[in-house]
């Protein structure tokens, strides 16, 4: 069964602080996802990551950078968050034209 | 880029009813055509997808596409309590390096 890991599930950090989000799959796919999601807003997507080391601005990256050094592996990273950085943070990894998912992260800015 | 709108915002209808959801692309170099659902709380799953004009049926789910006019819809026989959900279109161009770009979703409702 094709599964995406993240962690943490939920998380609350003062403005200020640094973030990491971590994403794993163990389906070997080369092409990984990360999106935010917004009431109203639909999925927005931050950053894509073609390969190790391989990765390209998506619609928002600012505020945002990422990192991929295992092809399994796939982390987000906000550098002094933001208040109006708090979302439900998804990550996805995709086969030919599928996206499978993970459970999400909500991250609260305070 | 991509721009994708979907309609309705919101839906609210009776256990038994057929619901309609529509798509609207504006690169007509789409090619693949996805609809993910997602339960509330939950992550987005893939639902259906098609690639050519036409139509495709899966149980009570049938997806329309018409490449021509930039629309694809989402038919959903015998609604049930637990197809209430937020669905999700996502059109595709061809390409290696495209970027998925997905719809902001219709909530569905069904009740009772």
């Amino acid at each position: 069964d094709m599964k995406v890991t993240q962690m943490p599930r939920y998380l609350i950090k003062r403005m200020g602080e640094n973030v990491l989000l971590e994403c794993g799959q163990d389906m070997s796919h080369e092409t990984m996802y990360w999106y935010r999601q917004d009431p109203g807003l639909g999925l927005q997507l931050i950053y894509i990551s073609y390969d190790v080391d391989s990765n390209s601005e998506g619609d928002i990256p600012k505020g945002y950078r990422v990192s991929r050094k295992k092809r399994e592996h796939f982390s987000l990273i906000l550098d002094s968050a933001k208040t109006n950085q708090t979302s439900v943070y998804f990550c996805a990894s995709s086969l030919e034209n599928t996206l499978y998912f993970g459970a999400g992260t909500r991250l609260s800015v305070l | 880029q991509q721009k994708v709108q979907q309609s309705p915002e919101s839906l609210i209808v009776p256990e038994g009813a057929m619901t309609s959801l529509n798509c609207t692309f504006s690169d007509s170099a789409s090619q693949y055509f996805a609809w993910y659902r997602q339960h509330s709380g939950k992550a987005p799953k893939a639902l259906m997808s098609i690639f050519s004009n036409g139509e495709k049926e899966e149980g009570r789910f049938t997806i329309h596409l018409n490449k021509a006019s930039l629309h694809f819809s989402l038919h959903i026989r015998d609604s049930q309590p637990s197809d209430s959900a937020l669905y999700l279109c996502a059109p595709r161009t061809s390409g290696g390096n495209y970027k998925p770009t997905f719809g902001k979703g219709t909530s569905l409702v069904v009740h009772p």
